[in-house]
């Protein structure tokens, strides 16, 4: 099972949004509604941030959210700030019941 | 609160066996699926295996399907990932992540610190 396919950087300013993509296949991110994103930040461990596509799990700020169109999911996140900074991971359920994550991505705050 | 406490890593030579654990806490254990990913330094995450809340249902990536095998005992809150045959490859920090539900679809909404194996002779 392939990766799911992600930019490896992306940056904007404080205030602004930014959209990180993750493409995959029809057999995982297009097939299912399982498709997750988690922050990690330098030395910690992932975080989960949104769940099945758009879900915000309880005590995640509202300016992260997630949405799919056909194999590509993405992460918007809105008003950055510089607590943002860290690196982000899609990830998706697939076909054959297995977990394929994407590259990640990298998110400069400027 | 939730705790995920990792235990079990070290340095392994190659060929050889080490088993890690998981110690639980915090949440009911055995309504929950429970996971290990992996991260190898300076990489990006790999899911490793994940079984359900009652053992029912296994997974393994096929990375180390037929080399590792995850287990779990509810009446002690723990998971563990026996893991045989190693190789320089599976050298990464081994994170213990409890799932958002019972069925071992993986959505990881708590995890450990990680455990760190190291692979050389």
């Amino acid at each position: 099972q392939s990766a799911l396919t992600q930019p490896a950087s992306v940056s904007g300013s404080p205030g602004q949004s930014i959209t990180i993509s993750c493409t995959g296949t029809s057999s995982d991110v297009g097939y299912y509604n399982y498709v997750s994103w988690y922050q990690q930040h330098p030395g910690k461990a992932p975080k989960l941030m949104i769940y099945e596509v758009s879900y915000r799990p309880s005590g995640v700020s509202n300016r992260f959210s997630g949405s799919k169109s056909g194999n590509t999911a993405s992460l918007t996140i809105s008003g950055l700030q510089a607590e943002d900074e860290a690196d982000y991971y899609c990830s998706s359920y697939t076909s054959s019941s297995s977990l394929v994550f994407g590259g990640g991505t990298k998110l400069t705050v400027l | 609160e939730v705790q995920l406490v990792e235990s079990g890593g070290g340095l392994v030579q190659p060929g050889r066996s080490l088993r890690l654990s998981c110690a639980a806490s915090g949440f009911t254990f055995d309504d929950y699926a429970m996971h290990w990913v992996r991260q190898a330094p300076g990489k990006g995450l790999e899911w490793v295996s994940s079984i359900s809340w009652n053992s029912g249902s296994i997974g393994y990536a096929d990375s180390v399907r037929g080399r590792f095998t995850i287990s779990r005992d509810n009446a002690k809150n723990s998971l563990y990932l026996q893991m045989n045959s190693l190789r320089a490859e599976d050298m990464a920090l081994y994170y213990c992540a409890k799932g958002k539900s019972s069925s071992r679809i993986q959505v990881f909404d708590y995890w450990g610190q990680g455990t760190l194996v190291t692979v050389s002779s």
